[in-house]
């Protein structure tokens, strides 16, 4: 069974700190996602990597970078953390389209920046 | 550039009643289409998918979807709910020229008993 360990279930940081969130799957996907998931907004795409090193924006990339430096870890860092952050934080993971592999989600990173 | 809507935040019902969740998409290119699920405290899990074929798609729990093209869309429909159905769903879409899912606000199901 395919499984996606976000490392942090709950974070709180201050307003300016740089904040890592990490993601890491075990099932070999090429593609790792990053969403954030507010109220009424549903998921918003963040960055996107199909591969070792590659990456994509999404649809809100601001205040955002991503790293991947290996196949199956996928970073989120928050390079000054403003409380426009706060929100919930999903990853997920996929084989690449060929397959038409659904995404799979980590349970989620609350993060509350104050 | 693609977009999916799902009219209904929140959606109440009695146990045993029948549901409908609405998701209506528009893409200029052809797409995959999903129902997702999250229960509280957890990640997405994913309900059901339309790739191909039969337009009529069905989940192991008893929900099912139909594609309907001239419409665009995706409803989902249980004729029956339970307690345990009390979730937040997601429709989403996937065109068939990228690997990203473009997301519905959600809609969450109330079941009371």
């Amino acid at each position: 069974d395919v499984k996606v360990t976000q490392s942090s279930r709950y974070l709180v940081k201050r307003t300016g700190e740089k904040v890592f969130l990490e993601c890491v799957q075990d099932m070999d996907h090429e593609n790792m996602f990053w969403y954030r998931q507010d109220p009424g907004l549903g998921l918003r795409l963040i960055y996107f990597s199909y591969d070792v090193k590659m990456k994509e924006k999404g649809d809100i990339p601001e205040g955002y970078s991503v790293s991947r430096e290996k196949k199956e870890r996928f970073s989120l860092i928050l390079e000054s953390a403003s409380t426009n952050q706060t929100s919930m934080y999903l990853c997920a993971s996929s084989r690449m389209s060929s397959y038409n592999s659904p995404l799979h989600f980590g349970n989620g990173t609350r993060l509350t920046v104050t | 550039a693609q977009s999916v809507t799902q009219l209904d935040s929140q959606v109440p019902v009695f146990e045993e009643a029948p549901v409908e969740l609405r998701c209506n998409y528009s893409s200029s290119v052809s797409v995959y289409l999903f129902w997702y699920v999250q229960y509280p405290n957890q990640g997405l899990q994913l309900l059901l998918k339309y790739l191909s074929g039969s337009t009529l798609v069905e989940s192991i729990n008893g929900f099912e979807a139909e594609f309907n093209k001239s419409q665009t869309s995706f409803h989902l429909r249980k004729p029956s709910v339970h307690i345990s159905d009390t979730a937040e769903y997601f429709c989403a879409v996937r065109p068939l020229n990228t690997d990203k899912l473009i997301f519905g606000t959600g809609t969450r199901l109330q079941v009371f008993p």
